[in-house]
């Protein structure tokens, strides 16, 4: 079975400054991860994915992501924190081998604070 | 180009009314999904559409049913509510069901079941 587990429920970080959102993930398979984000009231907006290659992943909005096979984690990042990051995070994960639903982590909410 | 649209924004039901939530997507894909959102829980698959014509259950399906009425339009009803319904209702769509495919997220309907 797949899952994906998000440790931290928020995250408040100084405009600026950098900020981690932690994810760790758990499959039988090959790892495929994902990262999105929600606004306040709007739907999930497709961050960066990790499908294999290279370990940085460089996504949308400054954001990246560092896939870690030895630790199974898949933490998002960005070197200087805007308060329009404010939002809720949400990793995901599927397996390549024996599931084809997406699992989504419970969510962290990340506030920068000005 | 819209992406995916979801109607009604907002819906308050009374236990036993039924009720379709309705979605539809204008970037060609093949495989579309309902998903529902609840604090705490991320989101859990309930449906999903891997091309039209074809549909299978999620991990949460009971007390759901849906249609692809064709490529574009994915819906999902609800033939008698429950409270245990009362949740954020989420459509996606992705060009397949792959495992590498990303999933694009309407706004969402948010559902009061009382």
């Amino acid at each position: 079975a797949q899952s994906v587990a998000q440790p931290e429920d928020q995250v408040n970080v100084a405009e600026g400054n950098p900020l981690t959102v932690k994810c760790t993930y758990s499959v039988s398979g090959n790892p495929y991860l994902f990262w999105y984000v929600q606004y306040p009231n709007r739907g999930l907006q497709f961050l960066l994915k990790y499908i294999t290659g290279d370990n940085l992943v460089k996504g949308s909005y400054g954001f990246e992501a560092e896939f870690n096979k030895s630790q199974t984690s898949f933490h998002l990042k960005k070197p200087s924190a805007l308060v329009s990051d404010s939002a809720l995070y949400f990793c995901a994960v599927r397996d390549s081998g024996s599931a084809r639903q997406l699992t989504f982590g419970s969510g962290t909410q990340l506030t920068v604070l000005p | 180009n819209a992406g995916v649209t979801q109607t009604p924004k907002f819906q308050v039901l009374k236990t036993g009314q039924s009720m379709t939530l309705q979605c539809a997507q204008d970037m060609n894909h093949n495989s579309m999904y309902w998903y529902r959102q609840d604090p705490g829980m991320g989101l859990r698959l309930i449906y999903y559409s891997a091309s039209e014509g074809t549909t299978d259950k999620g991990e949460v399906p009971n007390g759901y049913n849906v249609s692809r009425l064709n490529k574009r339009e994915f819906s999902l009803r609800l033939e008698s509510a429950a409270p245990s319904q009362t949740s954020v209702y989420f459509c996606a769509s992705s060009e397949a069901v792959a495992d590498t495919d990303t999933q694009y997220f309407g706004p969402g309907t948010r559902l009061t079941v009382l």
